[in-house]
């Protein structure tokens, strides 16, 4: 069976710092991997989407970056921690060639 | 482009009262539909997903028909249950595509006894 893993599961951290959120599957080769941003109360936006190793498209960048090292790992990062960064990142994948996203659990971030 | 309109903010029920959430699209394809819940401090699952060939999905309860002529995919249940409690996003993707989910705003359901 498949599973997600994403880590950390919550930073703290402050403005301007760099960052560094992972996620990794396992079980499932080639699959389709996506990163998600949610702000408190808010709804589910799309950041970035990866078909394969080593590409990655941007849907909404927010001053952050992605990649996709290995076919089971996304990284999303970015340089400069903003306040507006804060919330909840939640990874996705889909089977190749399918639609459906599963979600993983998720890591709070928080920007002070 | 492709775009979700559903039930937004907050939905407040009476536990053993019918559920109804909306959901109407705008696609270019012919896009599978698809309800997401999301529980306190969880994320996002996969509660339904629209067929090709007519059939209603079921699940826990819920089900939705896809209706193209009117472009919906309404998420109804029969008696609301406490547990039902949750956000609930209404999700497109364009077929084939396999790259993008275009969510709606979600509907936060809250249901009393």
């Amino acid at each position: 069976a498949q599973t997600i893993h994403q880590w950390p599961v919550a930073e703290i951290k402050a403005v301007g710092s760099p960052l560094s959120l992972g996620c990794t599957i396992k079980g499932k080769s080639s699959p389709n991997l996506y990163w998600y941003w949610q702000a408190t109360g808010g709804t589910l936006q799309q950041l970035f989407y990866s078909i394969t190793v080593g590409q990655v498209e941007s849907v909404v960048q927010l001053n952050l970056s992605a990649s996709r090292p290995k076919d089971d790992q996304f990284i999303l990062s970015t340089e400069k921690l903003l306040l507006s960064h804060s919330g909840f990142y939640l990874c996705a994948w889909s089977p190749l060639g399918e639609d459906t996203q599963y979600f993983g659990p998720g890591t709070r971030l928080l920007v002070l | 482009g492709d775009s979700v309109t559903q039930t937004e903010g907050l939905v407040t029920l009476t536990e053993g009262l019918p559920v109804m959430l909306n959901c109407t699209y705008q696609s270019t394809y012919s896009p599978f539909l698809f309800w997401y819940v999301q529980h306190l401090n969880e994320a996002p699952k996969l509660l339904l997903k629209s067929f090709t060939d007519n059939k209603r999905p079921e699940h826990q309860g819920f089900h939705a028909t896809l209706h193209k002529s009117s472009s919906s995919f309404h998420l109804q249940k029969s008696s609301a249950q406490l547990s039902d409690s949750a956000l609930y996003y209404c999700a497109l993707s364009a077929q084939g595509t396999g790259s993008k989910l275009s969510f709606g705003k979600g509907a936060k359901l809250t249901v009393s006894p």
